[in-house]
């Protein structure tokens, strides 16, 4: 296993569009989050998910985000309708039971 | 709510020289985590502490855990170029990690 991975690591949109983030955990762990970090500011915590059960989500920012894990494996992060605001770097987390906290390299957005 | 407070903002030293950076809180921590990040990567963990008045070593990195457990500091011995990035603490609550905004930590070659 080599870690959290992250996809795309990279998104340019243009404002109003919908993008879709995608996250793969360490197999052996049953926990999974979504975390956002601006300049200069340490990672915010969004939402998160033991196995494919969302157990926390009062903290996305917005009815525009949603998030889901459908089989309790990988996770996807969706933004509609994009706002400059959004631009931030988006990280995916996973633990087994709250332990060995790893985090992926992020998915910076940059919203124009 | 939790006030956490990273200090100081920013840290620039030669490299062999010694710093040393504080996370303070109004609220008693649990446990808390300290991680390093180096730009456009993620958060790596570097340490645990749990206990009151625990001092951890990882190499030239040694972490204090303040008796009252509203404290902690991180203190980088002959720090290297290496040990730049952006030095992150983070009380453990039931299920997430609440992050200070950071130290950033500039060791010049």
């Amino acid at each position: 296993d080599t870690g959290v991975s992250q996809n795309p690591r990279h998104k340019i949109t243009k404002r109003g569009q919908n993008v879709t983030f995608r996250c793969d955990p360490i197999s052996e762990h049953n926990r999974l989050y979504w975390y956002r970090q601006t300049l200069g500011q340490g990672p915010e915590f969004l939402t998160y998910f033991q196995n494919e059960a969302q157990l926390e989500k009062s903290r996305l920012l917005s009815d525009r985000f949603s998030a889901e894990r459908p089989k309790g494996s990988f996770s996807t992060l969706e933004i509609q309708r994009t706002e400059q605001g959004d631009s931030a770097m988006y990280l995916c987390a996973s633990s087994l039971e709250g332990y060995g906290y790893t985090f992926g390299s992020g998915t910076r957005l940059t919203v124009v | 709510t939790q006030l956490l407070e990273q200090s100081p903002q920013f840290l620039s030293i030669q490299e062999g020289e010694n710093l040393t950076v504080y996370c303070n809180s109004s609220s008693v921590f649990s446990s808390l985590q300290w991680y390093r990040q180096e730009p456009g990567e993620g958060p790596v963990l570097l340490v645990t502490v749990v206990t009151g008045g625990e001092v951890k070593k990882l190499k030239r990195l040694t972490f204090q855990f303040g008796d009252a457990r509203k404290d902690s500091s991180l203190h980088i011995t002959a720090a290297q170029p290496g040990d730049t990035g952006l030095y992150l603490c983070a009380p453990q609550g039931d299920y997430k990690l609440s992050f200070g905004a950071g130290t950033t930590v500039t060791v010049r070659a």
